[in-house]
């Protein structure tokens, strides 16, 4: 089974802390992928990478970084962590080129900011 | 990015066909059509894509209009394991990587 990884699924952190969440995929795929979910207001792209050490800026980008130093892990960092930025984060990976259409989600971790 | 649009919620009887439709006028000659759908506490999973002939898959159908205006995502027997939100997304055939989610429709199964 393909599989997309997240290192936790709860995490709590208090505002001003510097926060890592990592995505690990074993599909040998090009990009990478991370969403934050809100009631309301659906699934909206932070970061993408389409290669390793190659990064995009998303749709809400402010706020956050992300890190690509191997291909399959990509990483979301919250360099100060704001009450706001308490929300599910998903990441998800798929491969490159017309013929791969299928993005891979994992399971999603819950970020509460205190 | 075109848009779509879909109803907020839906019910539907179970083992009964589920037709959960998608309106996207803007869409362009490019653009594929996928649907997601996330169960409660999972992250969204791949249900099917199209861009112009109706398809199907092992988990449902999808039938496109032939202005490609709107397409309609068909459960074919519902259980109450397909009770989730489901998402009507399009995607550029190049160049743009990312998919862009709405809202969805959350779709109960009635027992």
């Amino acid at each position: 089974d393909v599989k997309v990884t997240q290192s936790s699924r709860y995490l709590v952190k208090r505002t001003g802390e510097k926060v890592f969440l990592e995505c690990v995929q074993d599909m040998d795929h090009e990009n990478m992928f991370w969403y934050r979910q809100d009631p309301g207001l659906g699934l909206r792209l932070i970061y993408f990478s389409y290669d390793v050490k190659m990064k995009e800026k998303g749709d809400i980008p402010e706020g956050y970084s992300v890190s690509r130093e191997k291909k399959e892990r990509f990483s979301l960092i919250l360099e100060s962590a704001s009450t706001n930025q308490t929300s599910m984060y998903l990441c998800a990976s798929r491969a490159s080129g017309p013929s791969y259409n299928e993005q891979f989600f994992g399971p999603g971790t819950r970020l509460t900011v205190l | 990015d075109a848009k779509t649009t879909q109803p907020n919620s839906m019910e539907s009887n179970e083992e009964e066909p589920v037709h959960l439709p998608c309106n996207h006028s803007t869409i362009s000659g490019t653009d594929y059509i996928h649907w997601y759908r996330q169960l409660p506490s999972q992250g969204p999973e791949y249900v099917i894509h199209g861009l112009t002939s109706n398809v199907n898959n092992r988990m449902a159908s999808l039938a496109i209009a032939e202005d490609r205006k709107s397409s309609t995502l068909i459960l074919h027997r519902a259980t109450l394991r397909d009770a989730a939100v489901y998402y009507c997304i399009l995607r550029p055939n190049f160049g743009n990587e990312k998919l862009t989610f709405g809202t969805g429709t959350r779709l109960t199964i009635i027992p």
